[in-house]
């Protein structure tokens, strides 16, 4: 039962270079979403997508792209990481509607150098 | 605005004491309202949520949260605190602006005391 998986757990980069985190449910949910964790700062949206196809800013979105590849994947691409992006990564998702919850992957670690 | 606010970003309570820890949220937002735990080096996972049906919500491993919307908030409560408990919690809210998104509050971490 994988529900949301994430690759990769860790990750050091330099800044300047780039790097894409993948994230794969098998759900069938129709949402997806990219949020970084920061301490005292909670979860904050970079992006998400409500169907395959589309994706929207969420409220961090600078520095970051996406890509709805399917239903199932939806990928974030830091182009020229900056320390500033050093973080955890959570992709997450879940099927439509207003009281549904979100599933979450494990998380991916980011340092950037 | 700020959608959901957590009161406390640190919370500790000796093994045993009741747990509160609190979430008011933004009135101009629907109240879709959801509890969430996070243990270490682990992912969110849902504790509980309102959705209208009752204004006491009971999750799983004894926690509770009641909506009470005269004081827009939605208090997560439990009776006794016991040392697996030890986690960050999230309080989040749905919005619907052209696709339904979940924002989280800035969390609360419980400690637990032996």
């Amino acid at each position: 039962n994988a529900g949301v998986t994430q690759t990769p757990k860790f990750q050091v980069l330099k800044t300047g270079q780039s790097m894409t985190l993948q994230c794969a449910q098998d759900m069938n949910h129709n949402s997806m979403y990219w949020y970084r964790q920061d301490p005292g700062m909670g979860l904050r949206l970079i992006y998400y997508s409500a169907s395959e196809g589309t994706t929207d800013k969420g409220e961090v979105p600078n520095g970051y792209n996406v890509s709805r590849l399917n239903k199932r994947e939806f990928s974030l691409r830091l182009e020229s990481a900056a320390p500033s992006q050093t973080s955890v990564y959570f992709c997450a998702s879940s099927d439509d509607g207003r009281n549904t919850e979100a599933f979450f992957g494990q998380g991916t670690r980011l340092t950037v150098v | 605005a700020q959608s959901v606010t957590q009161l406390g970003s640190h919370v500790s309570v000796s093994e045993g004491a009741l747990v509160l820890l609190r979430c008011n949220y933004s009135s101009s937002v629907p109240p879709y309202l959801f509890w969430y735990v996070q243990y270490p080096n682990q992912g969110l996972q849902l504790l509980l949520k309102y959705t209208s049906a009752a204004t006491l919500v009971k999750g799983i491993n004894g926690f509770e949260a009641e909506f009470k919307k005269s004081e827009t908030s939605f208090h997560l409560t439990k009776p006794s605190a016991h040392m697996r408990d030890a986690a960050e919690y999230f309080c989040a809210v749905i919005l619907n602006t052209g696709g339904f998104k979940t924002i989280f509050g800035a969390g609360t971490r419980l400690f637990v005391k032996a």
